[in-house]
């Protein structure tokens, strides 16, 4: 099925480990990012990426590394986990950003807790 | 990047029809309006995106006023299905700013 899919869904690490959540999309869409979402939050935005080989920061880009190497993917590495870290991470994907977001695929979803 | 403010949360019976408005007093001329849905535990949804007037789709209408400072989304006789989180969101056309989601407005459908 297309679709944004990612893995793992549940993850629990400790304290300093290093993980890549993985994201990826089979519809041929341009734009990527990796959101957060806290208890009772809306979603705030890490890394974001426009095009394989171009990568951004978003709003709390401290702590999280992305790569783009391939239209497909687009991995989120956490470089030394700590306990704020502690999140829903959500993988989105656009086909373009030209009307400012329309269409944006969600992923499913990864709990990650930090111990 | 435009700031939105929604209401936290709502309530409505099933059958009714619910407005929900989200105020964007910054918005820039190249801004789109767009709305998404969440369900718990699961990634938002796009509902619907507008960038004036009136855009109608099977799920929900946008109103959107002349000044374009705010926006309502209308849901049509709400079921119980309906219970989620919408986001209000505005956009910058071409460029790479991003999004931004708030908190969100709870709806939530009561039999």
């Amino acid at each position: 099925n297309a679709g944004v899919t990612q893995t793992p869904k549940f993850q629990v690490l400790k304290t300093g480990q290093s993980m890549t959540l993985q994201c990826a999309q089979d519809m041929n869409h341009e734009y990527m990012s990796w959101y957060r979402q806290d208890p009772g939050m809306g979603l705030r935005l890490i890394h974001y990426s426009v095009g394989a080989g171009i990568t951004d920061q978003g709003e709390v880009p401290n702590g999280y590394n992305v790569s783009r190497s391939t239209t497909e993917d687009f991995p989120l590495r956490l470089l030394s986990a700590a306990p704020s870290q502690t999140s829903v991470y959500f993988c989105a994907s656009s086909y373009s950003l030209i009307q400012g977001g329309s269409g944006y695929t969600f992923g499913s979803g990864t709990r990650l807790t930090v111990v | 990047l435009a700031k939105t403010t929604q209401p936290i949360s709502m309530d409505s019976y099933e059958g009714q029809e619910v407005n929900i408005t989200c105020s964007h007093n910054n918005i820039a001329t190249n801004d789109y309006i767009t709305w998404y849905q969440q369900f718990p535990s699961q990634g938002p949804r796009f509902i619907i995106q507008g960038y004036k007037t009136k855009v109608t789709n099977e799920v929900a209408s946008l109103f959107i006023p002349a000044d374009r400072k705010s926006s309502t989304l209308s849901l049509p006789r709400v079921s119980l299905s309906d219970t989620a989180v919408y986001y209000c969101l505005v956009g910058t056309a071409g460029s790479a700013r991003q999004l931004t989601f708030g908190s969100g407005t709870q709806l939530t459908v009561l039999p």
